[in-house]
Order: structure tokens, then sequence, then C-alpha cells
């Protein structure tokens, strides 16, 4: 069975640019969560969704933004990017919202600005 | 005060070595708990997942949460080089928790 696919795996940007990271869940999961990994420390949780609509936000600016599609697949949106916006953003799913369905993770897209 | 702090390492053994890697968390809400493995280039992939206080064992690992003193272990028994990754406690409230609350992550070295 296919993981959680993401798109594109590296990517580089210049500051102010805007960029879309895409993911695809696994299978039958319905939701999507969206998180960003400084190098040398843990995600730092972005976003939820299920079903299409938003279940939770994290402490990032309105720069970021995201949305799920009928098909459950995800775009996270970064605007005006930051170099501190450089980092590797995760994409995971799980069966529906709650700490009782683990989360499954993607490779990941790998975002350099510069 | 990070929610979840985590042993920073990095944590070099040899091979077939037990491995014995910490978190400890300050919110008495927390109840699911999980170990992520993470290879380099790689995202967190999920090892274990228990509920609650106590035990759960898969194959060589082994995880422990001990609720009274907001501890939780992982038990690696005959490390083996192929576990040399970053390892990422996982913490989450109830049922309607939105996010996953990390550690920042041991490295381990197993050396053969």
């Amino acid at each position: 069975d296919a993981g959680v696919t993401q798109s594109p795996t590296h990517l580089i940007k210049t500051r102010g640019q805007h960029v879309t990271l895409r993911c695809s869940p696994i299978s039958g999961h319905k939701s999507v969560s969206w998180y960003q990994q400084v190098l040398g420390q843990g995600p730092q949780f972005i976003f939820q969704y299920y079903e299409k609509e938003e279940r939770g936000r994290g402490n990032f600016p309105d720069r970021f933004s995201a949305r799920q599609f009928p098909n459950y697949s995800s775009e996270l949106n970064v605007n005006a990017l930051l170099l501190g916006d450089s980092a590797l953003y995760l994409c995971a799913s799980s069966l529906k919202v709650g700490g009782d369905s683990p989360l499954h993770f993607g490779n990941g897209t790998r975002l350099t600005v510069t | 005060q990070k929610e979840v702090e985590q042993d920073p390492g990095p944590l070099s053994v040899p091979e077939g070595a037990i491995v014995s890697l910490n978190c400890t968390y300050s919110n008495s809400a927390f109840q699911y708990f999980m170990w992520y493995r993470q290879y380099s280039r790689k995202g967190p992939e999920l090892l274990m997942y228990t509920y609650s206080s106590g035990n759960k064992e898969d194959g060589r690992f082994t995880a422990q949460v001990d609720k009274s003193s907001k501890y939780i272990s992982l038990f690696i028994r005959d490390s083996q080089p192929s576990d040399s990754a970053t390892y990422l406690c996982a913490t989450i409230s109830s049922g309607s928790a939105r996010q996953l609350t990390f550690g920042s992550g041991t490295q381990l070295t197993v050396l053969p």
C-alpha cells in the first residue's frame, strides 16, 4: 500500500516568493496534518484538516494557509517567504482526528529560502 | 519550559547493546504516547503507540509510560546498525485533540 506522498521533494525559493506544497494521504485516511521541522528539532504543528474542514491551527503567521480537497489530498501554501521558513515540511495522514488515530508521515518537502 | 523534553544525545552504542531513550512531559492531559524513528532525509516513521500508563512490546522494542512521573521511555534490545536514526517521542491529549507535541529528538548511532 502506498504511504503518504508529498511533492515536490525539494524546492528552492527566493525571499518574498510564494510556494505550494502538495500531499496525498494514505488511502482511506480522511485527515491530513501539516508540520514544520527545523533542523535539529521535532516537528511543529501547522494545520490539521478533516473532511475538508480546518480542525486545528498551530502558532504560525497568516502567511501560512492550507486546504483539503474532496479526494482528501491537501495543499500547504506559504506567502511572502522568509529565510526562517527554510525547513522540512511534513504531511501526515490519519483515519480521523484525535489521539486514538495515530499519524503516519510522508518523507516531506525540503524547502530552502535564499 | 517545553511541554515535552527529550534527552538530547547524541547517543553512540556498540552493536548488541540495550538502548534506553527517554522523555518527560509536563501536561497531565496527555494520554496517547508515540515513538517515531526518523532516518536522515526521511519523514518520521511510527514505531510504537501506547495509551496511558504501562508497557508495550513489539519485537526488539519496548515502550514504557509512567503517568505518575510523566516519564516515557523506549528500550531497544540487541541494537543493530540499522537502528541508527533520530528517535522522536510525541504525545497528544484527548480523543478530540488536534496536534502532536514532539520532543526535539535523540540521535542514536549503533556501531558495528
